[in-house]
Protein backbone atom coordinates (compact mmCIF):
# COMPACT_ATOMS: atom_id res chain seq x y z
CA UNK A 1 0.00 0.00 0.00
CA UNK A 2 0.78 3.82 -0.49
CA UNK A 3 3.62 4.81 1.96
CA UNK A 4 3.00 8.28 3.76
CA UNK A 5 6.61 9.35 5.73
CA UNK A 6 6.52 12.63 7.65
CA UNK A 7 9.75 14.70 8.76
CA UNK A 8 10.97 15.54 11.19
CA UNK A 9 9.14 13.44 14.23
CA UNK A 10 9.85 15.71 16.45
CA UNK A 11 10.48 19.53 16.58
CA UNK A 12 11.12 21.89 19.64
CA UNK A 13 10.76 25.72 19.01
CA UNK A 14 11.28 28.55 20.95
CA UNK A 15 8.04 30.97 20.19
CA UNK A 16 8.56 33.72 17.04
CA UNK A 17 10.72 30.69 14.86
CA UNK A 18 9.75 29.55 11.37
CA UNK A 19 9.71 25.66 10.63
CA UNK A 20 8.67 23.33 7.78
CA UNK A 21 7.11 20.14 8.22
CA UNK A 22 7.42 17.83 5.57
CA UNK A 23 5.27 15.01 4.04
CA UNK A 24 6.44 12.52 1.34
CA UNK A 25 4.59 9.60 -0.31
CA UNK A 26 4.82 6.69 -2.49
CA UNK A 27 1.91 7.26 -5.10
CA UNK A 28 0.01 9.22 -6.79
CA UNK A 29 -2.68 10.74 -4.96
CA UNK A 30 -6.12 12.56 -5.37
CA UNK A 31 -6.30 14.78 -2.73
CA UNK A 32 -3.89 15.71 0.79
CA UNK A 33 -4.75 16.94 3.70
CA UNK A 34 -2.77 18.73 6.78
CA UNK A 35 -4.59 18.53 10.02
CA UNK A 36 -3.36 19.79 13.41
CA UNK A 37 -4.04 17.56 16.58
CA UNK A 38 -4.57 19.50 19.68
CA UNK A 39 -3.94 18.42 23.56
CA UNK A 40 -7.59 17.15 23.47
CA UNK A 41 -7.64 14.61 20.43
CA UNK A 42 -9.57 16.90 18.08
CA UNK A 43 -8.22 17.04 14.59
CA UNK A 44 -7.92 20.44 13.00
CA UNK A 45 -8.19 20.86 9.28
CA UNK A 46 -5.55 23.07 8.41
CA UNK A 47 -5.59 22.72 4.27
CA UNK A 48 -7.05 20.54 1.22
CA UNK A 49 -4.16 20.74 -0.95
CA UNK A 50 -3.99 18.17 -3.91
CA UNK A 51 -1.50 20.70 -5.56
CA UNK A 52 0.04 24.11 -5.23
CA UNK A 53 0.32 26.89 -2.58
CA UNK A 54 -2.31 27.60 -0.17
CA UNK A 55 -2.14 30.27 2.56
CA UNK A 56 -4.08 30.90 5.95
CA UNK A 57 -2.38 33.75 7.88
CA UNK A 58 0.42 32.60 9.83
CA UNK A 59 0.69 28.67 7.84
CA UNK A 60 1.17 27.75 4.37
CA UNK A 61 1.76 24.63 2.65
CA UNK A 62 3.03 23.33 -0.90
CA UNK A 63 2.36 20.20 -2.23
CA UNK A 64 4.37 19.03 -5.64
CA UNK A 65 2.54 16.52 -6.67
CA UNK A 66 4.43 15.39 -9.53
CA UNK A 67 7.19 14.85 -6.97
CA UNK A 68 5.62 13.36 -4.70
CA UNK A 69 5.68 15.70 -1.17
CA UNK A 70 4.16 18.63 0.73
CA UNK A 71 5.08 21.04 2.81
CA UNK A 72 3.62 22.88 5.48
CA UNK A 73 5.09 26.07 6.71
CA UNK A 74 4.53 27.76 10.42
CA UNK A 75 5.77 31.53 10.16
CA UNK A 76 6.12 33.71 14.12
CA UNK A 77 5.14 30.36 15.91
CA UNK A 78 2.85 30.77 19.41
CA UNK A 79 2.88 28.16 21.69
CA UNK A 80 -0.89 27.29 20.97
CA UNK A 81 0.96 25.85 17.65
CA UNK A 82 2.12 23.14 19.95
CA UNK A 83 0.63 19.76 18.60
CA UNK A 84 0.78 16.96 16.18
CA UNK A 85 0.96 17.63 12.77
CA UNK A 86 -0.36 15.05 10.25
CA UNK A 87 -0.23 14.47 6.63
CA UNK A 88 -3.32 12.49 5.36
CA UNK A 89 -3.62 11.24 1.42
CA UNK A 90 -6.48 9.74 -0.74
CA UNK A 91 -5.33 7.41 -3.46
CA UNK A 92 -6.49 7.52 -6.86
CA UNK A 93 -7.84 3.88 -6.65
CA UNK A 94 -10.25 4.14 -3.52
CA UNK A 95 -11.82 6.72 -1.02
CA UNK A 96 -9.36 5.58 1.91
CA UNK A 97 -7.66 8.24 3.68
CA UNK A 98 -4.39 7.58 4.90
CA UNK A 99 -2.21 8.96 7.97
CA UNK A 100 1.07 9.81 8.43
CA UNK A 101 2.71 9.34 11.92
CA UNK A 102 3.05 12.81 12.30
CA UNK A 103 5.20 15.52 13.64
CA UNK A 104 5.19 16.73 17.01
CA UNK A 105 5.68 19.95 17.41
CA UNK A 106 6.61 22.14 20.82
CA UNK A 107 6.65 25.94 20.99
CA UNK A 108 8.62 27.29 24.26
CA UNK A 109 8.16 30.77 25.40
CA UNK B 1 -24.09 23.97 13.79
CA UNK B 2 -23.04 21.39 10.92
CA UNK B 3 -20.94 18.95 12.25
CA UNK B 4 -19.83 15.47 13.19
CA UNK B 5 -21.16 14.30 17.00
CA UNK B 6 -18.92 11.32 18.34
CA UNK B 7 -20.58 9.70 21.82
CA UNK B 8 -19.83 9.75 24.32
CA UNK B 9 -16.72 10.71 24.94
CA UNK B 10 -15.18 8.44 27.24
CA UNK B 11 -16.47 4.89 27.39
CA UNK B 12 -15.35 2.09 29.92
CA UNK B 13 -16.07 -1.37 29.12
CA UNK B 14 -15.70 -4.83 30.92
CA UNK B 15 -13.24 -8.00 29.20
CA UNK B 16 -15.84 -9.70 27.35
CA UNK B 17 -18.08 -6.71 26.85
CA UNK B 18 -19.53 -5.76 23.20
CA UNK B 19 -19.90 -1.71 22.81
CA UNK B 20 -21.12 0.70 20.04
CA UNK B 21 -19.19 4.38 19.58
CA UNK B 22 -21.94 6.57 17.97
CA UNK B 23 -21.08 8.90 15.36
CA UNK B 24 -23.53 11.54 13.49
CA UNK B 25 -22.80 13.80 11.16
CA UNK B 26 -25.85 16.87 9.70
CA UNK B 27 -23.30 17.61 6.65
CA UNK B 28 -25.63 16.02 3.81
CA UNK B 29 -21.96 13.84 3.19
CA UNK B 30 -22.24 10.22 1.46
CA UNK B 31 -19.01 8.91 2.86
CA UNK B 32 -18.22 7.98 6.53
CA UNK B 33 -15.22 6.54 8.49
CA UNK B 34 -13.66 5.48 11.79
CA UNK B 35 -10.13 5.77 12.48
CA UNK B 36 -8.38 3.99 15.51
CA UNK B 37 -5.33 6.20 16.97
CA UNK B 38 -3.06 4.82 19.84
CA UNK B 39 -0.59 6.62 21.88
CA UNK B 40 1.64 8.22 20.18
CA UNK B 41 1.02 6.87 16.52
CA UNK B 42 -1.47 7.90 13.82
CA UNK B 43 -4.63 7.27 12.37
CA UNK B 44 -5.54 3.80 11.16
CA UNK B 45 -8.82 2.63 9.10
CA UNK B 46 -10.98 0.40 10.33
CA UNK B 47 -13.96 0.70 8.46
CA UNK B 48 -15.44 3.17 5.69
CA UNK B 49 -18.54 3.55 3.78
CA UNK B 50 -19.58 5.51 0.46
CA UNK B 51 -23.28 5.13 0.52
CA UNK B 52 -25.96 3.63 2.43
CA UNK B 53 -26.22 0.17 3.22
CA UNK B 54 -22.58 -0.59 1.86
CA UNK B 55 -19.11 -0.50 3.97
CA UNK B 56 -15.69 -1.93 3.19
CA UNK B 57 -12.94 -2.75 6.09
CA UNK B 58 -10.32 -0.80 6.02
CA UNK B 59 -6.70 -2.08 7.33
CA UNK B 60 -7.66 -3.32 10.63
CA UNK B 61 -11.13 -3.95 10.93
CA UNK B 62 -10.70 -7.57 12.80
CA UNK B 63 -12.93 -7.25 16.15
CA UNK B 64 -15.00 -4.28 14.67
CA UNK B 65 -18.17 -4.10 12.98
CA UNK B 66 -20.47 -1.31 11.55
CA UNK B 67 -23.69 -0.54 10.02
CA UNK B 68 -25.21 2.36 7.76
CA UNK B 69 -28.67 2.25 7.45
CA UNK B 70 -29.09 6.23 7.38
CA UNK B 71 -26.47 8.64 5.59
CA UNK B 72 -26.10 10.48 8.63
CA UNK B 73 -25.18 7.58 10.82
CA UNK B 74 -22.49 5.26 11.10
CA UNK B 75 -22.10 3.45 14.47
CA UNK B 76 -19.09 0.84 15.12
CA UNK B 77 -19.04 -2.12 17.53
CA UNK B 78 -16.16 -2.76 19.55
CA UNK B 79 -16.87 -6.70 19.91
CA UNK B 80 -15.34 -8.94 22.38
CA UNK B 81 -13.14 -10.52 19.77
CA UNK B 82 -10.79 -6.94 19.63
CA UNK B 83 -7.91 -8.31 21.24
CA UNK B 84 -6.96 -5.06 22.18
CA UNK B 85 -9.74 -2.34 22.21
CA UNK B 86 -8.19 0.32 24.21
CA UNK B 87 -7.33 3.48 22.22
CA UNK B 88 -8.91 6.94 20.74
CA UNK B 89 -11.60 6.07 18.04
CA UNK B 90 -12.03 8.93 15.51
CA UNK B 91 -15.05 8.89 12.97
CA UNK B 92 -14.93 11.30 9.67
CA UNK B 93 -17.04 12.27 6.94
CA UNK B 94 -16.62 13.65 3.58
CA UNK B 95 -18.54 14.23 0.04
CA UNK B 96 -17.00 12.91 -2.96
CA UNK B 97 -14.08 10.33 -3.08
CA UNK B 98 -11.47 13.34 -3.24
CA UNK B 99 -12.85 15.71 -0.89
CA UNK B 100 -11.93 17.36 2.05
CA UNK B 101 -12.48 14.70 5.44
CA UNK B 102 -13.81 16.64 8.06
CA UNK B 103 -13.26 14.99 11.65
CA UNK B 104 -15.33 14.36 15.32
CA UNK B 105 -14.04 14.88 18.64
CA UNK B 106 -13.56 11.12 19.20
CA UNK B 107 -14.29 8.42 21.94
CA UNK B 108 -11.71 7.57 23.99
CA UNK B 109 -12.67 3.79 24.93
CA UNK B 110 -10.98 1.98 27.81
CA UNK B 111 -11.17 -1.74 28.77
CA UNK B 112 -11.31 -2.24 32.64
Amino acid sequence: GIQVEQSPPDLILQEGANSTLRCNFSDSVNNLQWFHQNPWGQLINLFYIPSGTKQNGRLSATTVATERYSLLYISSSQTTDSGVYFCAVCLDYGNKLVFGAGTILRVKS
Amino acid sequence: DGGITQSPKYLFRKEGQNVTLSCEQNLNHDAMYWYRQDPGQGLRLIYYSQIVNDFQKGDIAEGYSVSREKKESFPLTVTSAQKNPTAFYLCASSTTRDAEAFFGQGTRLTVV
